[in-house]
């Protein structure tokens, strides 16, 4: 079956770690991005990638990074600068970037 | 600041009834909309995207689009307590056609 696979689903952040959610699609997409949603808010973008090697900042890029190294992965990385990092992180993809956007299950970080 | 917005709700009607969402958007520019429905601790769902003025029809949905205006609406005939969710609004702006999400809509669909 073709769609987007979020890894793990729920990740545990010791201060001062970095850590790095997995984010795979099958359905040869090219365009692929990062969203961070907080309770009671709406998704705010963090990272994203129109195609292979090449990745725009969002809204909210301090504290994160991310590849695009394959056309089927787009890791995102939660640096240690990330002060504030527990939320639910949700990767999407698309087409292209004037289609929509479908998502993944995605990743529910907490600090420990 | 391209800005997205929608009444948080909770939007409450009874099964059965129409449920009538609406969003507005401050881009002029923007070209492409789409509604996405979010259960309770689950991802976004795509339900709807509508490119042209008027209505787009699929099933119980049905998706408003008034540029003009600069608001779109999706209306959910014959509602059911399985609809009971919270709807996201996502707009994309002619420059960048990266979306913006609003902050969404709670409905509760009551038997």
């Amino acid at each position: 079956d073709g769609g987007i696979t979020q890894s793990p689903k729920y990740l545990f952040r010791k201060e001062g770690q970095n850590v790095t959610l997995s984010c795979e699609q099958n359905l040869n997409h090219d365009a692929m991005y990062w969203y961070r949603q907080d309770p009671g808010q709406g998704l705010r973008l963090i990272y994203y990638s129109q195609i292979v090697n090449d990745f725009q900042k969002g809204d909210i890029a301090e504290g994160y990074s991310v590849s695009r190294e394959k056309k089927e992965s787009f890791p995102l990385t939660v640096t240690s600068a990330q002060k504030n990092p527990t939320a639910f992180y949700l990767c999407a993809s698309s087409i292209d970037r004037k289609q929509p956007q479908h998502f993944g299950d995605g990743t529910r970080l907490s600090i420990l | 600041q391209k800005e997205v917005e929608q009444n948080s709700g909770p939007l409450s009607v009874p099964e059965g009834a129409i449920a009538s969402l609406n969003c507005t958007y401050s881009d002029r520019g923007s070209q492409s909309f789409f509604w996405y429905r979010q259960y309770s601790g689950k991802s976004p769902e795509l339900i709807m995207f509508i490119y042209s003025n008027g209505d787009k029809e699929d099933g119980r949905f049905t998706a408003q689009l008034n540029k003009a205006s600069q608001y779109v609406s999706l209306l959910i005939r014959d509602s059911q307590p399985s609809d009971s969710a919270t709807y996201l609004c996502a707009v994309e702006s002619g420059g960048s056609y990266i979306p913006t999400f609003g902050r969404g809509t709670s409905l509760i669909v009551h038997p």
